[in-house]
């Protein structure tokens, strides 16, 4: 079975600076995906990023990067420039044998951006 | 297109009641899957399908049962709430279920059990 461990329950930000959210993972699979989804107060999932465990380069989608350690089973959430629309909860998220339709998810993190 | 459409948003029930969340998609999805969420838990996977006639199990299917007459409709069925089922329910959906696909989500429903 996989596991998903977000170690930081709640976290804070001041607008515009940097902040990164950790994540680790234990598996048996050698073929898996990572998620980060952002839940903001409007309860909405929104995919922030996803890994290919295949993949050496770590994702980037704007303001938003990853630092995917694959040895050492981390996967965490940078992200920079933060802005008071950020604020959400982000869970980091696994998915074996390429599927989307079975992920497990961490508790998750409270981020929350202040001005 | 509508996405994927969770009845109702907010319901109250009483322990023993039975009742079922509705989630519907237009999108022509084969897959799709059923989650909980509840407070520090993160979400966890009730029911999943591949297709029509096709269901199984995930983490926490105990209390909940699922079927999938046509491609557009995945209901969950509770047939005896208990207080334990008291949970944000969310439902998703993909084309494929591929991991490089888009996954769509519902807006949740939000269920009390009294």
């Amino acid at each position: 079975a996989q596991t998903v461990t977000q170690s930081q329950p709640e976290m804070s930000v001041q607008e515009a600076e940097t902040v990164t959210l950790s994540c680790t993972y234990d598996t048996s699979e050698s073929n898996y995906y990572l998620f980060w989804y952002k839940q903001p107060p409007s309860r909405q999932m929104i995919l922030v990023i996803r890994q290919e465990a295949y993949k050496q380069q770590n994702a980037t989608e704007n303001r938003f990067s990853v630092n995917f350690q694959k040895a050492a089973k981390s996967f965490s959430l940078k992200i920079s420039d933060s802005q008071l629309g950020d604020t959400a909860m982000y869970f980091c998220a696994f998915s074996f044998g390429g599927s989307n339709y079975k992920l497990t998810f961490g508790k998750g993190t409270l981020l929350t951006v202040n001005p | 297109n509508a996405g994927v459409t969770q009845t109702p948003k907010f319901q109250v029930l009483k322990t023993g009641q039975s009742m079922t969340l509705q989630c519907a998609q237009d999108m022509n999805h084969e897959y799709m899957s059923w989650y909980r969420q509840d407070p520090g838990m993160g979400l966890r996977l009730i029911h999943y399908s591949v297709g029509a006639g096709i269901t199984d199990q995930g983490e926490v299917p105990n209390g909940y049962n699922v079927s999938r007459s046509t491609t557009e409709d995945f209901p969950l069925r509770l047939l005896s709430a208990a207080p334990s089922q008291t949970s944000v329910y969310f439902c998703a959906s993909s084309y494929q279920g591929l991991a490089n696909e888009k996954l769509f989500f519902g807006s949740g429903t939000q269920l009390s059990v009294l």
